[in-house]
């Protein structure tokens, strides 16, 4: 079993829908969460980071942690053609932890439809 | 902020030859870098992680004779793939962090390699 578990998609929603894209993990020292977006030939960018469980919210993009079952979220609403890209999920203990290494999801190919 | 380079962005070589990829922080100072390969529809896979001053620690299967990493300053590092050969071909990508305890990385836009 993976550490990280993420769908490889691709996703294909159309243009203005609600967008969930999700990853589950295994390692209960995982602190730390991250949401990254990746065009074609590009490098990833960095969308959004949370620590604890719950939800954070930047503009249309909501992180959501659930700890108890081990389980990420990204939602995007209102979803525009411009979104379809890569989605990474990324996790691992605090970089302050001696065991600190990130653990990448899969990625999910997102894709919007006009 | 927190703005991350590489060059060149893409590069084709004859096999056998050595190249090399520089990755900067232009805005910040990095005192720990990591490099990525990414293969065709797959996620990142760590190579090695350098700190600035010290050699860098490389991953289980990564030839570190064959990758060889060079941390000199605190706003850049260089990957060099040396007597490079075809299934050396990829996609390679740096991250920095300006802190060895800050958790978020933030990425180079990526170099693609293709030994021919």
């Amino acid at each position: 079993q993976k550490e990280v578990e993420q769908d490889p998609g691709p996703l294909s929603v159309p243009e203005g829908a609600i967008v969930s894209l999700n990853c589950t993990y295994s390692n209960s020292a995982f602190q730390y969460f991250m949401w990254y977006r990746q065009y074609s030939r590009k490098g990833p960018e960095l969308l959004m980071y949370t620590y604890s469980s719950g939800n954070k919210e930047d503009g249309r993009f909501t992180a959501q942690v659930d700890k108890s079952s081990k389980y990420i979220s990204l939602f995007i609403r209102d979803s525009q053609p411009s979104d379809s890209a890569t989605y990474l999920c990324a996790m691992g203990p605090r970089a302050m932890d001696s065991n600190y290494q990130l653990i990448w999801g899969a990625g999910t190919k997102l894709i919007i439809k006009p | 902020g927190a703005v991350v380079s590489q060059h060149p962005s893409r590069v084709i070589c004859k096999s056998g030859t050595s190249v090399k990829i520089e990755c900067r922080s232009l805005d910040f100072q990095a005192t720990t870098m990591f490099w990525y390969r990414q293969f065709p529809k797959k996620s990142l896979m760590l190579m090695a992680t350098s700190n600035e001053g010290s050699k860098a620690t490389y991953e289980q299967g990564v030839e570190k004779d064959k990758f060889l990493i060079n941390h000199a300053s605190l706003t850049l590092s260089t990957l060099t793939v040396t007597s490079a050969h075809p299934e050396d071909s990829s996609f390679y990508i740096c991250s920095a962090k300006s802190h060895p305890h800050t958790d978020t990385q933030y990425f180079g836009p990526g170099t693609r390699l293709t030994v021919l």
